[in-house]
């Protein structure tokens, strides 16, 4: 298994420009979440998604969509990237077996520098 | 709303020793999971420990185990022998039964030889 993967590790986009990311699970997750971490901030939610086809807003969403189209993948968009979206992104799933103990399963993240 | 609270930005250990690390919480509700992540300079995200809040008991792992304080709200992370490779930043994490966790601001580690 490769577990939670994210595409691309680095970007650097230019204020304006858009760009999608891409995380991808091969341990059939029911749920699934997008991440920022800021240096003193820890790591802030900013949409997850329960099943295929739902999503939901998490603790800071704007500026961001989303989508699920299918279970294993969870894409995280930036329409008109701004330099407050400098971050290194973090994409996690996890199942839903109470016997897992809803451990979060993370991807190794993505880091992204708006100029 | 519940908030987590890690108050400690920064520690330093000296290797072989023992250090605790420090997290309270807020809630209302009275069944939730806690967790702590360690984050090597990696970034990798690793779940170091967690605990159930009806389990009265501390969890362990190894060098790791918490001391869990329901009434107080408070679940702090025991490291004992500290090695060189637990230098990281570590999260405490708390979730009820809504699908979305919260994540404490972090304490980064620094183990000295």
């Amino acid at each position: 298994n490769a577990g939670v993967t994210q595409t691309p590790k680095f970007r650097v986009l230019k204020t304006g420009q858009s760009m999608t990311l891409l995380c991808a699970q091969d341990m059939n997750h029911e749920y699934m979440y997008w991440y920022r971490q800021d240096p003193g901030m820890g790591l802030r939610l900013i949409h997850y998604s329960v099943g295929e086809g739902t999503t939901a807003k998490g603790e800071v969403p704007d500026g961001y969509n989303v989508s699920r189209l299918k279970k294993q993948n969870f894409l995280l968009g930036l329409e008109s990237a701004a330099p407050s979206q400098t971050s290194v992104y973090f994409c996690a799933s996890r199942p839903t077996s109470v016997s897992s103990y809803n451990e979060q399963f993370f991807g190794p993240g993505t880091r992204l520098t708006v100029l | 709303a519940q908030t987590v609270t890690q108050s400690q930005p920064e520690m330093s250990v000296q290797e072989a020793e023992t250090v605790t690390l420090s997290c309270t919480y807020d809630t209302s509700e009275s069944d939730y999971y806690l967790f702590w992540y360690k984050q090597p300079p990696s970034r990798q995200m690793i779940l170091v420990i967690r605990q159930e809040a009806y389990k009265q008991q501390n969890a362990t792992e190894n060098r790791f185990s918490v001391n869990f304080q329901k009434a107080a709200k408070s679940f702090s992370l025991k490291i004992s022998d500290s090695q060189l490779g637990d230098a990281a930043m570590y999260f405490c994490a708390y979730r009820n039964t809504l699908p979305d966790y919260i994540f404490g601001t972090g304490t980064r580690l620094k183990v000295l030889a």
